[in-house]
């Protein structure tokens, strides 16, 4: 079974600095997908970035950034210039295209993010 | 574009009471989940739609959970009757990818139903 592993529960960093929230994932397939999604206190969960497995080069989207290494099985995500808008809890997400069909998002335990102005 | 939706927002009933949430998913969009996250975890899929047929239930306690997407657009879960346990949040989701093509199609989440079970 894949599983998603987020050793980081909290972390906080100065606003305008930039901070980097630690993924790992266990699997044994070759195609999937890698997420990070947001999750402020409306609980609505926001995609920040995806990062497909066949791809070597890493996401980026603005401010957000990836170091994807999957031979060592890691994705982590670099927020730069940290803005108050950016605290919420992270969630890293594994997805596994099946023969199936089933998209299913299997979860990390979150890191929640604090921005001290 | 609209989002997700979902009602109610919150809801808090005694043990061994019924209740239903209810789904509105992206116009368009041909699949749907239903997510629980209880706190301090992250979401775990609990049902799959695909048009109006399940793909995976497999976490669905099914002796108290059940959920039905009738004509393939709305949604409903319901929990029948609820425990202490299952207090948590309760996430929809909807993506467009019917289950042939390979994309980097994301899942739309909708603002979470809050269940406080007492």
């Amino acid at each position: 079974a894949q599983t998603v592993t987020q050793s980081q529960p909290e972390m906080s960093v100065q606003e305008a600095e930039t901070v980097t929230l630690s993924c790992t994932y266990d699997t044994s397939e070759s195609d999937y997908y890698l997420f990070w999604y947001k999750q402020p206190p409306s609980r609505q969960m926001i995609l920040v970035i995806r990062q497909e497995a066949y791809k070597q080069q890493n996401a980026t989207e603005n401010r957000f950034s990836v170091n994807f290494q999957k031979a060592a099985k890691s994705f982590s995500l670099k927020i730069s210039d940290s803005q108050l808008g950016d605290a919420a809890m992270y969630f890293c997400a594994y997805r596994v295209i099946s023969n199936f069909g089933n998209e299913k998002l299997t979860f990390g335990t979150g890191t929640r993010l604090t921005i001290i102005p | 574009e609209a989002g997700v939706a979902q009602s109610p927002r919150y809801k808090i009933i005694e043990k061994r009471q019924s209740v239903a949430f209810w789904c509105n998913p992206i116009s368009g969009h041909a699949t749907l989940y239903w997510y629980q996250q209880i706190l301090g975890q992250g979401p775990k899929l609990l049902i799959q739609f695909q048009n109006n047929g399940v793909v995976d239930d497999s976490q669905l306690p099914k002796d108290r959970f059940s959920a039905e997407r009738l004509k393939g657009v709305d949604s409903t879960l319901k929990i029948q009757p609820a425990k202490l346990e299952d207090s948590a949040v309760y996430l929809c989701a909807s993506s467009t990818l019917p289950s042939l093509f390979l994309s980097t199609d994301t899942q739309y989440f909708g603002p979470g139903t809050r269940l406080t079970v007492l």
